[in-house]
Formats: C-alpha cells, structure tokens, sequence
C-alpha cells in the first residue's frame, strides 16, 4: 500500500501564485521528509527536505510545512514562475532503514505566464 | 548535474528477455538504491546496495536483482521480462547514514 499519500494530482496557477502540495503519512517511524523536483525525461531533483522537530522550513521560493501531530505536510512555492512547471514528489524515509524513500504519487503543477 | 550515471538512457526488450542497467554513483557516495518509476507513478524503492551486499528490498520478485562494484557502480538486471516491467529506473546514491540522495537521470526501459 502507498505510505505517502499526495494531493492534488495536477494544479494550474498563474504566474506569481502559491501552488500548495499535500502529502499525509502513517508510518510515525518517519523522520526524514524530502521533496524532489521532476522535468520531463529527466530524474528527481532534490528540492528541499524538513524532520519532524521543526514546523517549517523555507529555502528560496519553496517552504515545507510540517504538522507532526496530524502526520501531513505540504510544499508551498511562493511567487511561482512557469519555469516551475515540474512534478513534485514529496517522499519519506527513517534514519533507521537507511533512508529508503517511499514516495507520493507526485503532483504536477503548471504555472501560466 | 547530480553525478549519477546511468546508462543506456533507452533500450527496448521483448517479453521474456533479460535487461542489465548500470550506474555510477556520485563521487565519495558509498550506498546505491534502485527505484521504479512507473509512467505518471512515483518511483518505487527496488533495492538498495552498500558494501557489495543487498541492504534492504522492495516488494520486487527475485527476477530483480543487482550488483554493487568495489568502486560502488552498480547493476540491476531484470530477468523474464514482463510488458509491465517497462518504466523508467532510476539509481540514487547516498553516503551511508546520509539523508542527501541524489537520482540520476534514469534508464527508460520498454518491453515489447
């Protein structure tokens, strides 16, 4: 069964929009929460990663916000270019088992000029 | 540019074939893991090798198997293909007990 759960499956913004991606877990043995970048024909790019002991982390344009006691987090993209057009993986792993990724269903964004 | 080769980037197979995939990690990386990416799926974690040695396993039959070099370059080879076998592999290199993990850009596979 899938252990990270991802919605919405596609967004549309404009240019300058704040695409919001959710993604819940059950495994509480989580601790590591990466999102990847994906362009077409090409493999995942990290994009930016939060554990559990912090409730938000931003870097750049992209912030992951982290709600330990609901088991959900979200990437928010502020000031979205179309360039950002991507899908976006969100994933978790424990320190644990080595940091083997399970991944959400991805969400591909699309940012009108 | 993340450091991770793979190749070949495509090939096409027939049903019932067998498929060896390679990939060279990223310099100082020591562990490699193989993920399936269905199309418009997330990857899926295959397997994962440190030390020469399997450490750890996806819920993959055992016609997915795989190598790891002493120069930690790595293998996966699928034998018995199957049509649903076809689907972008990607490998990802870490250090060992490192969260950062870094995807190459994958080996598009297609079975026919």
């Amino acid at each position: 069964q899938q252990q990270v759960k991802q919605s919405p499956q596609s967004l549309i913004v404009q240019k300058g929009g704040i695409p919001i991606i959710n993604c819940a877990y059950e495994n509480t043995a989580f601790d590591y929460f990466p999102w990847y970048q994906q362009f077409p024909g090409k493999g995942p790019a990290l994009l930016i990663a939060i554990r559990p002991d912090v409730s938000e982390k931003k870097e750049g344009r992209f912030t992951i916000s982290f709600n330990k006691s609901a088991k959900q987090f979200s990437l928010h993209i502020m000031d979205s270019q179309p360039g950002d057009s991507a899908t976006y993986f969100c994933a978790a792993s424990t320190s644990r088992n080595d940091y083997k990724l399970s991944f959400g269903a991805g969400t591909t964004v699309t940012v009108r000029a | 540019e993340t450091g991770v080769t793979q190749s070949p980037t495509h090939l096409i197979k027939t049903r019932g074939q067998q498929v060896t995939l390679r990939c060279s990690s990223q310099s100082g990386h020591n562990t490699v893991s193989w993920y399936q990416q269905a199309l418009g799926q997330g990857p899926q974690f295959i397997f994962q090798y440190y030390r020469e040695e399997e450490n750890g396993r996806g819920n993959f039959p055992p016609r997915f198997s795989g190598l790891q070099f002493p120069n930690y370059s790595s293998e996966l080879n699928v034998n018995a293909l199957e049509l649903d076998d076809s689907a972008l592999y990607l490998c990802a290199s870490s250090s060992v007990g490192g969260n950062t993990i870094y995807f190459g850009e994958g080996s598009w596979l297609t079975v026919v």
